[in-house]
C-alpha cells in the first residue's frame, strides 16, 4: 500500500499561470482533503470531499477548484497562481472514523 | 470555531530528556484529539489520539493527557531521542458531521533533541 501519493513534490509558477495538484489513495477511503501549510500557521483546510461525487469549501478555499475524479483520486486546481499561494499542500483522506491520513506534499512556489 | 493553541513554538532538550507539548482548544464539544509527527520534508504522521471518554493513553515513549475541565491537552515523550527531532501538531475535532470530519490545527511546535 503506498497510502495517499501526490504529484508533483515541488513546483515554480508565474504569477497568472495554472496547475492542478494531483493526489491519490489506495486505502478505499471515502473522505478526502486538502490543506495548505504556511509557517507559523499549521494547516488550514482548502477542500474536503465527504464522498465520490460530493465536493465543499473548508476554510481558505479562495482561488481554488477541486474535483473529486472517482473514489481514488481528488485533486486540486490554481487557476490563476497568486504569489499568496506560495505554500506546501497536503491531501488526506479518511474512511469511518476521524483519523486522517496524509499525503508527502506538494511545495509550490509562484513568482 | 474552534481555535487551537499549541505551546511552545520550539523546543530544545538533550537526549534523555523529557519533552512536553501543550494545547489547549476553545469549543467544549471537541471529543478527538490526535498528535501528528512531521519529519522535514514529508507529512504530517499520526502518532497518538486520544477521545474526550479518556484521560491518559501511552503507546511507549508517548503519552497523551486531556483534561475536559480546563480544555487542554499535552504530548509527553519519556526518553527523547534524535529520530524524536521533528515538527509536533495537535488537532481537535467534533467527529463527523455531515460526512467531514474537521480537524483544528495548533500551529506546531519544532522539536531538536541534541545528542
Amino acid at each position: 500500500n503506498a497510502g495517499v501519493t501526490q504529484t508533483p513534490k515541488f513546483q515554480v509558477l508565474k504569477t497568472g499561470q495554472s496547475m492542478t495538484l494531483q493526489c491519490a489513495q489506495d486505502m478505499n477511503h471515502n473522505s478526502m482533503y486538502w490543506y495548505r501549510q504556511d509557517p507559523g500557521m499549521g494547516l488550514r483546510l482548502i477542500y474536503y470531499s465527504a464522498s465520490e461525487g460530493t465536493t465543499d469549501k473548508g476554510e481558505v478555499p479562495n482561488g481554488y477548484n477541486v474535483s473529486r475524479l472517482n473514489k481514488r483520486e481528488f485533486s486540486l486546481r490554481l487557476e490563476s497562481a497568486a504569489p499568496s499561494q506560495t505554500s506546501v499542500y497536503f491531501c488526506a483522506s479518511s474512511e469511518g472514523g476521524p483519523e486522517q491520513f496524509f499525503g508527502p506534499g506538494t511545495r509550490l512556489t509562484v513568482l | 470555531g474552534e481555535n487551537v493553541e499549541q505551546h511552545p513554538s520550539t523546543l530544545s532538550v538533550q537526549e534523555g530528556d523529557s519533552a512536553v507539548i501543550k494545547c489547549t482548544y476553545s469549543d467544549s464539544a471537541s471529543n478527538y484529539f490526535p498528535w501528528y509527527k512531521q519529519e522535514l520534508g514529508k507529512g504530517p504522521q499520526l502518532i497518538i489520539d486520544i477521545r474526550s471518554n479518556v484521560g491518559e493513553k501511552k503507546d511507549q515513549r508517548i503519552a497523551v493527557t486531556l483534561n475536559k475541565t480546563a480544555k487542554h491537552f499535552s504530548l509527553h515523550i519519556t526518553e527523547t531521542q534524535p529520530e524524536d527531532s521533528a515538527v509536533y501538531f495537535c488537532a481537535a475535532s467534533m467527529g463527523i458531521s455531515g460526512g467531514y470530519n474537521k480537524l483544528i490545527f495548533g500551529a506546531g511546535t519544532r522539536l531538536a533533541v541534541h545528542p
